[in-house]
């Protein structure tokens, strides 16, 4: 199994708080990336990086931040966390080169009440 | 953009039924394809891919054919198990920015 854990697993959280999501890697991979997986809605890409401090948005970007200060950790950050937030987040990495697969973190439960 | 189209579920079959879950991508080029399965309460597992046109990939009695004519890669199983029940998903990796696109998912549900 590829090396990427994903922390904490589960979370309650209330409205308006800060919320750190956190994912370590470690194949050394190039490509991370944060989904979010919701009923009727599949996953949908938050935030990707391809590289140390760089990143870019995905289609579901408005109301999250991400870091990337080293190779192997990927931040994710709901500033001010909403219920529309709540939602199962896996982190996922890739070596992002054609035809490679990613692999999938066990994915975090976060609840906004 | 890039996307990909899965058929919707949710698919109930009976054991050892035949399957077949649709799934065509818009890409520019030619994009990696793959097939995910999600079992309950885990993340995504890759199942099977194709680099290139014509590439059949196979795993677990699962095969998906690369088409670029119809631009499609339809999951495939011969005779299905309960085991089998999870969602699937359909994915590309273009050639643009090497980003991973998902369709929506398709749950499967097998009854013994």
């Amino acid at each position: 199994d590829a090396g990427i854990t994903q922390s904490p697993r589960h979370k309650v959280t209330e409205t308006g708080t800060p919320v750190t999501l956190r994912c370590h890697q470690t194949e050394n991979h190039r490509y991370m990336y944060w989904y979010r997986q919701d009923p009727g809605h599949g996953l949908r890409l938050i935030h990707y990086s391809y590289g140390v401090k760089d990143t870019d948005k995905g289609e579901v970007s408005d109301g999250y931040s991400v870091s990337r200060s080293k190779t192997e950790d990927f931040l994710l950050t709901l500033e001010s966390a909403t219920s529309s937030q709540t939602s199962v987040y896996f982190c996922a990495i890739s070596a992002g080169k054609l035809g490679t697969e990613a692999f999938f973190g066990q994915g975090t439960r976060l609840t906004v009440v | 953009g890039d996307s990909v189209t899965q058929m919707e579920g949710p698919v109930t079959l009976s054991e050892e039924a035949c399957l077949t879950i649709n799934c065509t991508y818009t890409a520019t080029g030619y994009p990696s394809l793959f097939w995910y399965v999600q079992y309950p309460g885990e993340g995504l597992q890759l199942l099977l891919k194709a680099t290139k046109a014509d590439d059949k990939g196979s795993n677990k009695g699962f095969e998906a054919t690369y088409r670029k004519e119809t631009t499609s890669f339809h999951l495939e199983k011969g005779s299905v198990q309960v085991s089998d029940s999870a969602v699937y998903f359909c994915a590309l990796s273009g050639l643009r920015d090497d980003k991973i696109i998902f369709g929506k998912g398709t749950r499967l549900h097998i009854l013994p």
